[in-house]
């Protein structure tokens, strides 16, 4: 079955770390971009971050630059968010979520645009003392 | 920075009605926008990307449509499992979502 599941939720103080874990299966997981995408209780979708498939790019939403950092092991078809300083606004479902990605070239300028075609069920991270 | 915003908020409707979801960004992203369906306690689902195009498995009820700043999500008649919210997104950003509920 293709999936993705999360981990590595619970509960931490403000200032702590907790590290999720994403587990893919079904598909080749080292052929796609995949990201974290988060939602506050009540709340809309946040993109926070996405990885590529070797892991040499990375990138950021900006209010987790510096604190969260991305990576995988496509060895063990796992995606990781390890998060560092975290604050109360960081309170969310994490999500994993695998892209759909394109090109798009006109007149010569090339930009990429993706979709979230895959999405795991979510891990629940709570910061509160 | 593209900035999406969607109309309405809330659309209150009966099973069986017609369902109208309005996307509009803040500067053209061409035909580079996907429409996802949550329901309480689930993860978002994709249901159109590129505008129009249903994704796999997607009832032919969903359809997609528009370009450049202005895009529409229609249901075609409501089904009971249809009562969700509904987001758009193009690359990392997305709408603050619609909420279809039953009236």
């Amino acid at each position: 079955e293709v999936q993705l599941v999360e981990s590595g939720g619970g509960l931490v103080q403000p200032g702590g770390s907790l590290r999720l874990s994403c587990a893919a299966s079904g598909f080749t997981f080292s052929s796609y971009w995949i990201n974290w995408v988060r939602q506050a209780p009540g709340k809309g979708l946040e993109w926070v971050a996405n990885i590529k498939p070797d892991g040499s790019e990375k990138d950021y939403v900006d209010s987790v630059k510096g604190r969260f950092t991305i990576s995988r092991d496509n060895a063990k078809n796992s995606l990781y968010l390890q998060m560092n300083s975290l604050r109360a606004e960081d309170t969310a479902d994490y999500y994993c979520a695998r892209e759909r990605r394109g090109i798009s070239c006109n007149y010569g300028s090339c930009s990429t645009y993706w979709y979230f075609e895959l999405w795991g069920r979510g891990t629940l991270v709570s910061v509160s003392s | 920075e593209i900035v999406l915003t969607q109309s309405p908020a809330t659309l209150s409707l009966s099973p069986g009605e017609r369902a109208t979801l309005s996307c509009r960004a803040s500067q053209s992203v061409t035909t580079y926008l996907a429409w996802y369906q949550q329901k309480p306690g689930q993860a978002p689902r994709l249901l159109v990307y590129d505008a129009s195009n249903r994704a796999t498995g997607i009832p032919a009820r969903f359809s997609g449509s528009g370009s450049g700043t202005d895009f529409t999500l229609t249901i075609s008649s409501l089904e009971p499992e249809d009562f969700a919210v509904y987001y758009c997104q193009h690359r990392s950003h997305f709408g603050p979502g619609t909420k279809v509920d039953i009236k």
